[in-house]
């Protein structure tokens, strides 16, 4: 079985630019998670996504946005890049029903300059 | 204070060594917990839930204890391989509440010498 999928690996971009960032969950998982993991600290949570709605964010402005499509795949776009925006930002996905488990990603390397 | 704590390590052990991790957290309703492991620049990778009194799987015993609010991850004849970083992760909302958030620690760092 197909684990998460994440593209790109790597991305560069300066600051002020955009970035889209994109995931595929495994077959079948419909909820989808973002997280930023910046250099030397934990995993923030940034949006979770279920059933194509957003349905939670974490404590992260509005330039930090997202979008769910009807095959489950998600889409984060980070608007007006700073430079603290370099992270590892990783994807997991969860399977329907009443369970916590959550799957990663391999993540994509986001560098701001 | 943090809503889940780890003691950032790092740990250093001999292989075959015996290594027990403790990890706090600060949501007394918490409902589910679990023990991820991620290695240098990777992913996390699930290793346990633990979802009641704790859990056994190989060599990996999780436990936790609601009343002091920590569970902890012992890990028994440990192998070169278990080299990683261990990341206590919480989720501290009961399911049909919907936030369905993980909250990881920071990580202990675990290196097996050796």
């Amino acid at each position: 079985e197909a684990g998460v999928t994440q593209s790109p690996t790597h991305l560069i971009k300066t600051r002020g630019q955009q970035a889209t960032l994109r995931c595929s969950p495994i077959s079948g998982h419909t909820s989808v998670y973002w997280y930023q993991q910046a250099l030397g600290l934990g995993l923030q949570f940034l949006l979770w996504y279920d059933e194509g709605e957003e349905r939670n964010r974490g404590n992260f402005p509005p330039r930090f946005s997202g979008r769910q499509f009807p095959n489950y795949s998600s889409e984060l776009n980070v608007n007006a890049l700073e430079l603290e925006d370099s992270a590892l930002y990783l994807c997991a996905s969860r399977p329907p029903g009443e369970t916590y488990e959550q799957y990663f990603g391999p993540g994509t390397r986001l560098t701001v300059t | 204070r943090k809503e889940v704590e780890q003691d950032p390590g790092p740990f250093n052990v001999p292989e075959g060594a015996t290594v027990a991790f403790n990890c706090t957290y600060s949501n007394s309703a918490s409902q589910s917990f679990f023990w991820y492991r991620q290695d240098c620049r990777k992913e996390p990778k699930l290793l346990m839930s633990v979802y009641s009194s704790g859990n056994e799987d190989g060599r990996f015993t999780a436990q936790l204890n609601r009343a002091s609010q920590y569970i902890s991850l012992l890990i028994r004849d440990s192998k070169l391989s278990d080299s990683a970083t261990y990341l206590c992760v919480v989720n501290p909302e009961l399911f049909i509440q919907g936030a369905q958030k993980l909250v990881f620690g920071q990580g202990t760092r675990l290196t097996i010498n050796p």
